[in-house]
């Protein structure tokens, strides 16, 4: 069974900066593409970014770019995001989605995770 | 840059058929595919439709997709709705020209 299970949500001041991990299992990890997409309170689905299968490319939506990096450690079947320069418009709940594309990037979302909550206050 | 767009909301009757589009804003949406995912309150997003019409196992057939070309859309369609398909739905596919992805804005289905 495929389990993607977030963490590292927490409350953080503007500017400030988190690091999110999605720890995955069931399938085999490192045959897949893995995406964030966010959702903010009341709000759709938006896709952050992706990284393909070994970590060699990695794409960004234009309201992150420059300020979040997506990583990927295939030892540990685990996915990063490293947030920083945090903004209040950075608050939602954020997924981690498998690619179903078995060696390339499909850029369908077959398995989410169940989200972590990231809120950007002071 | 390529942008999905839907109606904000539909409603229908139980037993009916109701079909949600989401039009493309350039280029063709035939040229990648669209997936559909259904998010009910305080849940995560499931697959409906995958890869413009396929239908992933233990989704019934009640969910059709669709693409038309002419109009530059996709269509899902829920036929004999129940009241547990109440939900928001969402069109997906990706920018080709800079590997992104690309939601819709959501489309919240009421069955009443």
């Amino acid at each position: 069974e495929v389990q993607l299970v977030e963490s590292g949500g927490v409350v953080v001041q503007p500017g400030g900066s988190l690091r999110l991990s999605c720890a995955a299992s069931g399938f085999t990890f490192d045959d897949y593409a893995m995406h964030w997409v966010r959702q903010a309170p009341g709000k759709g689905l938006e896709w952050v970014s992706l990284i393909s299968w070994d970590g060699g490319s990695t794409y960004y939506a234009d309201s992150v770019k420059g300020r979040f990096t997506i990583s990927r450690d295939n030892s540990k079947n685990s996915l990063y995001l490293q947030m920083n320069s945090l903004r209040a418009e950075d608050t939602a709940l954020y997924y981690c989605a498998k690619d179903n594309g078995d060696g390339y990037n499909s850029y369908y979302f077959d398995y989410w995770g169940q989200g972590t909550l990231v809120t950007v206050s002071s | 840059n390529f942008m999905l767009t839907q109606p904000h909301s539909v409603s229908e009757s139980p037993g009916k058929t109701v079909t949600i589009s989401c039009t493309g804003s350039s280029g063709s949406i035939a040229s990648n595919y669209v997936q559909w995912y259904q998010q009910r309150p305080g849940s995560a997003p499931t697959t409906v439709i995958y890869e413009d019409n396929q239908r992933p196992s233990g989704v019934p057939d009640r969910f059709s997709g669709s693409i038309d070309s002419s109009s530059n859309s996709a269509s899902l369609t829920i036929s004999g709705l129940k009241t547990e398909d109440e939900a928001d739905y969402y069109c997906q596919s990706y920018d080709s020209s800079n590997q992104r992805g690309v939601f819709g804005g959501g489309t919240k289905l009421t069955v009443l």
